[in-house]
């Protein structure tokens, strides 16, 4: 079965600093990889999607993230936080033939002043 | 309007009772989910249903049901609530005739609470 690691479940930057979540997948099938970010008292909504295009996705609010298929990894980057990312973001892979979203853990995203 | 929308948004219930939390969506897509969220475990499947007569078992089904009364309809039952399904529920859908099929959209979810 699919199975997503997220390394750091809290992760702590500075506002204007660079914000790095990683996210390492398990597949021996080419997958279909996302980020959704979670703002407080709120629903999931999508940050990006790797579909197998562009190894470089960009996503909403400046972010990007770089699927690497020898690293099995999809980390989320932004070059600078800015207070309003605060959120928990949680990366996810469609596990296949079946079509369902397996989740990983969450990060929880603090940035301070 | 949000395309998708939870009923209630937030419940709180005691041991034993039963509990229906709704899910409706106006996107008009055929599949529809329903997760939980526990703080540090990330989000766990429930149930899924991939049209109204298709409906299955996700990885944490035990102590749930459902009901897909319409397209745009799916309904998750906890038939004798215990504390530990206390959690965060959402309901989430895709579009299987579309290009970004497995793309899901999420409502707000219900947080719930068993005393």
């Amino acid at each position: 079965a699919q199975s997503v690691t997220q390394l750091g479940s809290h992760v702590s930057v500075s506002e204007g600093a660079l914000v790095l979540l990683r996210c390492n997948y398990s597949s021996s099938v080419p997958p279909y990889l996302f980020w959704y970010v979670q703002y407080p008292n709120q629903g999931l909504q999508l940050l990006l999607k790797y579909t197998s295009a562009a190894t470089l996705v960009k996503g909403i609010n400046g972010f990007e993230a770089e699927f690497k298929k020898s690293e099995t990894s999809f980390h989320l980057t932004k070059p600078s936080a800015h207070m309003s990312d605060a959120a928990e973001y949680f990366c996810a892979v469609v596990e296949g033939g079946s079509e369902k979203l397996v989740f990983g853990k969450g990060t929880k995203l603090t940035v301070n002043p | 309007d949000a395309d998708v929308t939870q009923t209630p948004r937030n419940r709180i219930t005691k041991t034993g009772k039963r509990i229906m939390l709704e899910c409706s969506q106006t996107k008009g897509h055929d599949r529809m989910y329903w997760y939980r969220q526990d703080p540090g475990l990330g989000l766990r499947l429930i149930y899924y249903s991939f049209d109204v007569k298709d409906i299955n078992k996700g990885e944490i089904s035990d102590g749930y049901s459902v009901s897909r009364q319409a397209q745009a309809k799916f309904s998750l039952s906890l038939e004798s609530a215990i504390p530990n399904q206390t959690a965060l529920y959402f309901c989430a859908t895709s579009d299987s005739r579309r290009t970004g099929q497995e793309t899901q959209y999420f409502g707000p979810g219900t947080r719930l609470l068993v005393l």
